[in-house]
């Protein structure tokens, strides 16, 4: 199973971008990269998958380097409600009972 | 609107008593799973399950067991419930997939065991 390290926390200002990023060394080749949003007393909230390059959404953006050994979470032009935590997750569901486990997370901080 | 629903959002139990927390999911998903959320200590998982009556230990198994008796419904039970449990419990569904667009979750039930 491929395990996650992720910075603790990160602060940032209103307006900027912010780059969160997640090692995965041992990622194996069905593995995808997930990262989830979570706000205090909320479960967590899909916000972006890939499994190479680059994808965007609404949302985010999520940069995967050609080994795929980390990934990086951008959020655009962050606001307040961006406080949250966030967490990076890797691997594939299977049918027999593989488990995806998640790391502690990296908690933004979003100031005026 | 897909969701998760858990049946309580707040729980208050002795010490010793046998607590059911339960899970389900209108998304046909195959997997389901439980995990506890504990200031500092992340999300660790319980159990899973990833079809009807069967289930997995997940990190931190001890002092829980699940059932699935349907595809839709994912129980927790603590037998003989204990101060350490104390902790928000999260239920979640995924599919099985290398594309799986990730978990749903819950919105968490935060047990108190007094």
């Amino acid at each position: 199973l491929a395990k996650t390290t992720q910075p603790i926390s990160m602060d940032s200002y209103e307006g900027q971008e912010v780059n969160i990023t997640c090692s995965h060394n041992n990622i194996a080749t069905n593995d995808y990269i997930t990262w989830y949003q979570q706000f205090p007393s909320q479960g967590p909230r899909f916000i972006i998958q890939g499994y190479k390059t680059k994808v965007t959404n609404e949302v985010a953006s999520l940069f995967i380097p050609a080994d795929r050994k980390s990934s990086t979470l951008s959020l655009p032009r962050v606001s307040l409600s961006d406080t949250a935590v966030y967490y990076c997750l890797v691997g594939v569901l299977t049918g027999g009972g593989n488990k995806l486990t998640f790391g502690t997370g990296t908690q933004l901080k979003v100031e005026l | 609107d897909v969701k998760v629903t858990q049946s309580s959002r707040y729980l208050v139990k002795r010490t010793g008593e046998k607590v059911f927390l339960e899970c389900v999911q209108d998304m046909d998903h195959e997997n389901m799973f439980w995990y506890r959320q504990d200031p500092g200590l992340g999300l660790r998982l319980i159990y899973f399950s990833y079809d009807v009556k069967m289930k997995e230990k997940g990190d931190i198994p001890e002092g829980y067991s699940v059932s699935r008796e349907k595809k839709e419904r994912f129980s927790l039970i603590l037998e003989s419930a204990s101060t350490n449990q104390t902790s928000m419990y999260l239920c979640a569904s995924g599919s099985t997939g290398a594309r799986n667009y990730g978990y749903t979750f819950g919105s968490g039930t935060r047990l108190t065991v007094v």
